[in-house]
C-alpha cells in the first residue's frame, strides 16, 4: 500500500495570497488526484495531476486558480492562488496505480482570513 | 455525478453488525464497487472492493446482488471507532479512473 504525505497539514492565510500544498508518495504511482472538501460536505474532485503534462481539471476549477505540478511519479503540488475566505477547505491528495486501490493523504486544512 | 445512492445516515448499536446499503443501478460490466470511509478530520480510508462475488477482509464484508445493481457493506461487530462517513463508489480499476464521491452515509455507533 502507498503512504501519502501532505504538507502543510494546516495553515491560516491572508486573502489575496497563495499557498502551495505538497503531496509525496512513498512509491511510484500512475494516478494522482487533488480533492477539496468544504465543511460538512463530501469530497469534490479538483483535477487529475498528469505526470509531465498539464493537469486535467474538473468543471468549475481552472488552472489559473489551482495550478498543479507533477514533475515525477511520486510528487505533486497544488497551489491555491489569490485566496479568498471561500477557499477555506480541506484539500486532499490521492494516489494509486492501475489495478490498485486509491490511497488518500490526511489532508491540508486551509483557513483564509 | 456520483453513480451511487446511499442513505444519508444510519445508527447501529455497538457490538452489532452494521449493514450499509448502496444502490448503483446503472453500473456497467467493467465497474467495480469500492467502499471507503472517512473518520472525522482524516483522509478517506479504503475498506473493500469487489466486482460480482462477495468479498471479505479483516475490516468488512461486501455483498453484491446478482444483478449488481446494489450492494451492502457489513461491519460484523461495530465499535465506536467505526463512527464515520461511508462512501460507496463505482469505478473501473484498470485504467486511470478517478473517484467521484457521493454524499455517503454517516454511521453513528451507539454505546
Amino acid at each position: 500500500s502507498a503512504v501519502i504525505s501532505q504538507k502543510p497539514s494546516r495553515d491560516i492565510c491572508q486573502r489575496g495570497t497563495s499557498l502551495t500544498i505538497q503531496c509525496q508518495v512513498d512509491s511510484q504511482v500512475t494516478m494522482m488526484f487533488w480533492y477539496r472538501q468544504q465543511p460538512g460536505q463530501s469530497l469534490t474532485l479538483i483535477a487529475t495531476a498528469n505526470q509531465g503534462s498539464e493537469a486535467t481539471y474538473e468543471s468549475g476549477f481552472v488552472i489559473d486558480k489551482f495550478p498543479i505540478s507533477r514533475p515525477n511519479l511520486t510528487f505533486s503540488t497544488l497551489t491555491v492562488s489569490n485566496m479568498s475566505p471561500e477557499d477555506s477547505s480541506i484539500y486532499l491528495c490521492s494516489a494509486g496505480t492501475v489495478r490498485e486501490k486509491l490511497f488518500f493523504g490526511s489532508g491540508t486544512q486551509l483557513s483564509v482570513l | 455525478d456520483a453513480k451511487t445512492t446511499q442513505p444519508p445516515s444510519m445508527d447501529c448499536a455497538e457490538g452489532r453488525a452494521a449493514n450499509l446499503p448502496c444502490n448503483h443501478s446503472t453500473i456497467s460490466g467493467n465497474e467495480y464497487v469500492y467502499w471507503y470511509r472517512q473518520i472525522h478530520s482524516q483522509g478517506p480510508q479504503y475498506i473493500i472492493h469487489g466486482l460480482k462475488n462477495n468479498e471479505t477482509n479483516e475490516m468488512a464484508s461486501l455483498i453484491i446482488t446478482e444483478d449488481r445493481k446494489s450492494s451492502t457493506l457489513i461491519l460484523p461487530h461495530a465499535t465506536l471507532r467505526d463512527t464515520a462517513v461511508y462512501y460507496c463508489i463505482v469505478r473501473v480499476p484498470y485504467r486511470d479512473d478517478k473517484i467521484i464521491f457521493g454524499k455517503g452515509t454517516r454511521l453513528h455507533i451507539l454505546p
